[in-house]
C-alpha cells in the first residue's frame, strides 16, 4: 500500500513544495536500488515520468524536481514552483507488481 | 520519435470482452518490458498489468487477475490486453507504457466504457 501526503497542495509560484510518499513495504532492493518512481499527470495529457529509482531524474525533466528517500519513505521536492507544474503527482512502486499512490493535486494559489 | 499508440477501446456490455492493442514505434520494442495503466473517471492512476521483454514474466493487479490477459508480439511491435468478463468498474482510459525502468514512454490512451 502506497500513501501520499498531502493529497492537496496549493502552491505559490517561486516557492518550493514537497510531497511525501510512504510504502507499507521496503522498496530497497538487494541491488541497492529503491524501486520508487514519481509521475506528473497534467489535465488532458498522458502521465509523464519525473523521477525513477527514487532519485534519478528522467531525461528532459527540469532540475527543480528532485527525489529523495530510501526504504519506505520518499519525498519529491519542487523548488521554485512554476505555473506549468500544476497537476496530480503520483508515486509508484515498481517492485514486480506496481502500485500507484492516491495522488497529490498541486494547484497554484 | 519513440511512440506508443493504443486502440481497441469502445463500449462493451457487462460480462463482455474487448481486446486492446498498443503499437510501438521508434525504439526496439523487444528490449523493453511493458505495462498497462488505467484511469477511471474522477479517479487516480491504477496500474493494471506488466509483461517482461521476452513475455515470460507477467503480473496483474488483483482486481483483474483471471479476467484480463496481457500478451505481446515482438515481431509486430505490439502489446495486447485481452479483457473478458468486463465490469462497470473497468470503465477507464487505458494507457500502455514502456518500462525503462520507470514508465518513460506513454501512449495517449484508449477509452473503455462498460455499460448496458
Amino acid at each position: 500500500v502506497m500513501t501520499q501526503s498531502p493529497l492537496f497542495l496549493p502552491v505559490t509560484p517561486g516557492e518550493s513544495a514537497s510531497i511525501s510518499c510512504r510504502s507499507s513495504q521496503s522498496l530497497l532492493h538487494s541491488n541497492g536500488n529503491n524501486y520508487l518512481d514519481w509521475y506528473l499527470h497534467k489535465p488532458g495529457q498522458s502521465p509523464q515520468l519525473l523521477i525513477y529509482l527514487g532519485s534519478d531524474r528522467a531525461p528532459g525533466v527540469p532540475d527543480r524536481f528532485s527525489g529523495s528517500g530510501s526504504g519506505s519513505d520518499f519525498t519529491l521536492k519542487i523548488s521554485r514552483v512554476e505555473a506549468e507544474d500544476v497537476g496530480v503527482y503520483y508515486c509508484m512502486h515498481s517492485l514486480q507488481a506496481r502500485t500507484f499512490g492516491p495522488g497529490t493535486r498541486v494547484e497554484i494559489k | 520519435e519513440e511512440q506508443l499508440v493504443e486502440s481497441g477501446g469502445g463500449l462493451a456490455q457487462p460480462g463482455g470482452s474487448l481486446r486492446l492493442s498498443c503499437v510501438a514505434s521508434g525504439f526496439s520494442f523487444r528490449s523493453f518490458s511493458m505495462n498497462w495503466v488505467r484511469q477511471a473517471p474522477g479517479k487516480g492512476l491504477e496500474w493494471v498489468s506488466y509483461i517482461g521483454a521476452p513475455g515470460d514474466d507477467i503480473h496483474y493487479v488483483e482486481s483483474v487477475r483471471g479476467r484480463f490477459t496481457i500478451s505481446r508480439d515482438n515481431a509486430q511491435n505490439s502489446l495486447y490486453l485481452q479483457m473478458n468478463n468486463l465490469r462497470a468498474g473497468d470503465t477507464a482510459v487505458y494507457y500502455c507504457a514502456r518500462a525503462s525502468p520507470g514508465l518513460d514512454v506513454w501512449g495517449k490512451g484508449t477509452t473503455v466504457t462498460v455499460s448496458s
